[in-house]
């Protein structure tokens, strides 16, 4: 059974707009949540985090959402960049539950000129 | 500073061989983890070291995976007897591990194995 859920598995979106990736978690005990972005060939490269006590954490273009009543988390990129064409995937961790990160299956957002 | 290494970046081997491969964490990370990660799918956990020790290794698939890391450093996961479904990316990670606070794992490039 999937904890954490990407369930778009692609966006297309225009140069200079926003994109809004989301993520749904099952498990109540998940406390920490990573955005990666990863290129092909490379391992994931860390983005933005949240702890559970937030609701919103922001990093220049980079914003993460959390609203933890509907197990629901999004990452807003706002202007979008061609160089943010990449897989995204966002990890969930629960602190008493070992230090081990659950993956959603990644979104894969393409960025057009 | 340097991130973390990994090699080789790619093994090809035949079913029924042994594997190794080796991961080198950031310099003063004491947490590594190991994860898997299969075509058109997410990183799933392996086995996570805190120092020299193996803290949660729940997530080796069965008895033929084995990771060592004898001197809280550099860590050496093994495969015995490779099957075709082994084929995958594995990916090593390492952080600070620090208690109470948000601990954020850094990935290395991942070694692609294809098991024939």
């Amino acid at each position: 059974d999937q904890q954490v859920k990407q369930n778009s598995p692609s966006l297309s979106v225009q140069e200079g707009r926003i994109s809004i990736l989301n993520c749904d978690y099952t498990n109540s005990m998940f406390d920490y949540f990573l955005w990666y972005k990863k290129y092909p060939a490379e391992g994931p490269t860390f983005l933005i985090s949240i702890s559970s006590i937030k609701d919103k954490n922001e990093d220049g273009r980079f914003t993460v959402f959390l609203n933890k009543s509907a197990k629901h988390l999004s990452l807003h990129i706002v202007p979008s960049q061609p160089g943010d064409s990449a897989v995204y995937f966002c990890a969930a961790r629960a602190s008493n539950a070992g230090n081990m990160l659950t993956f959603g299956g990644g979104t894969r957002l393409m960025v057009k000129p | 500073g340097a991130g973390v290494s990994q090699t080789p970046s790619n093994k090809v081997t035949e079913k029924g061989k042994y594997v190794e491969l080796r991961c080198d964490p950031i310099s003063g990370h004491t947490a590594l983890y190991w994860y898997r990660q299969s075509l058109g799918q997410g990183p799933e956990f392996l086995i996570y070291f805190q120092g020299t020790g193996a803290a949660d290794d729940s997530g080796l698939p069965n008895d033929r995976f084995f990771a060592v890391r004898p001197e809280g450093s550099v860590s050496t996961l093994k495969i015995q007897r490779t099957e075709r479904g082994d084929s995958a990316v594995y990916l090593c990670a390492s952080s600070l591990r620090r208690e109470g606070a948000g601990d954020t794992q850094y990935f290395g490039p991942g070694t692609r194995l294809t098991v024939l």
